[in-house]
């Protein structure tokens, strides 16, 4: 079965400090994982994929085949980062281009 | 460019009534896709269009839901007869094609009563 697993419904932390976002997934198969974030009344945005392995305003994300994670971090949080942030799976033997989405994790900065 | 949009930003409707939610891509993207964002559920796969393609439709949760994509452009949900577990956001995406990036329209809020 797919499944993304997203252990914190909210994170929080200090500006400053460092800032890991937990992502473990479920998938028979080769699949791509995004990290997607939504601010405050705006929409759903990406953040970063694996096949890219860029670093987006600080955050990078790597994928570990051996214990099915792609956990995000950042080692200075910003409170500009606070946010909800969602990790997705996305299928590539043949099934489409659906993203199976975590229950996200709210991450909130404090000053 | 313009992004995707969305109508109307915000629905209420009573038990058992009828809805019809508007999605407009992104100029040239092929493929569309249509989540639903509700708390208990977090964010869920509905159904996806490629082209011309027959549409995924895997993820709708029963057959009160439909929905069709005219002209490979604009798509159209429809939820008939309502129930109040239906309440969430409807949140469509695009990409240019399948396994490009995805980008979310600002959704539709549906309160069901």
């Amino acid at each position: 079965a797919q499944r993304v697993t997203q252990p914190e419904k909210l994170l929080s932390v200090f500006k400053g400090a460092p800032v890991e976002l937990k992502c473990n997934y479920s998938y028979s198969g080769s699949p791509e994982l995004f990290w997607y974030v939504q601010y405050s009344r705006q929409r759903l945005q990406l953040l970063l994929r694996h096949i890219s392995r860029e670093s987006i305003k600080g955050f990078t994300a790597d994928l570990n085949k051996g214990e099915t994670s792609f956990h995000l971090k950042k080692p200075f949080a910003q409170e500009e980062d606070s946010a909800m942030y969602y990790c997705a799976l996305q299928g590539l033997n043949n099934q489409g281009g659906k993203l199976i989405f975590g229950q996200g994790t709210e991450l909130s900065v404090k000053p | 460019g313009a992004g995707v949009s969305q109508s109307p930003s915000n629905k209420v409707t009573e038990k058992g009534k009828d809805v019809e939610l508007r999605c407009d891509p992104i100029s040239g993207h092929t493929a569309l896709y249509w989540y639903r964002q509700s708390l208990g559920q977090g964010l869920e796969f509905l159904i996806y269009f490629q082209g011309n393609s027959a549409p995924d439709k895997s993820g709708l949760p029963s057959d009160r839901f439909s929905a069709e994509r005219t002209g490979g452009s604009v798509s159209t949900l429809t939820i008939q007869r309502t129930q109040q577990e239906d309440s969430a956001v409807y949140l469509c995406a695009s990409s240019f094609t399948t396994y490009n990036e995805q980008f979310f329209g600002p959704g539709t809020r549906l309160t069901v009563l």
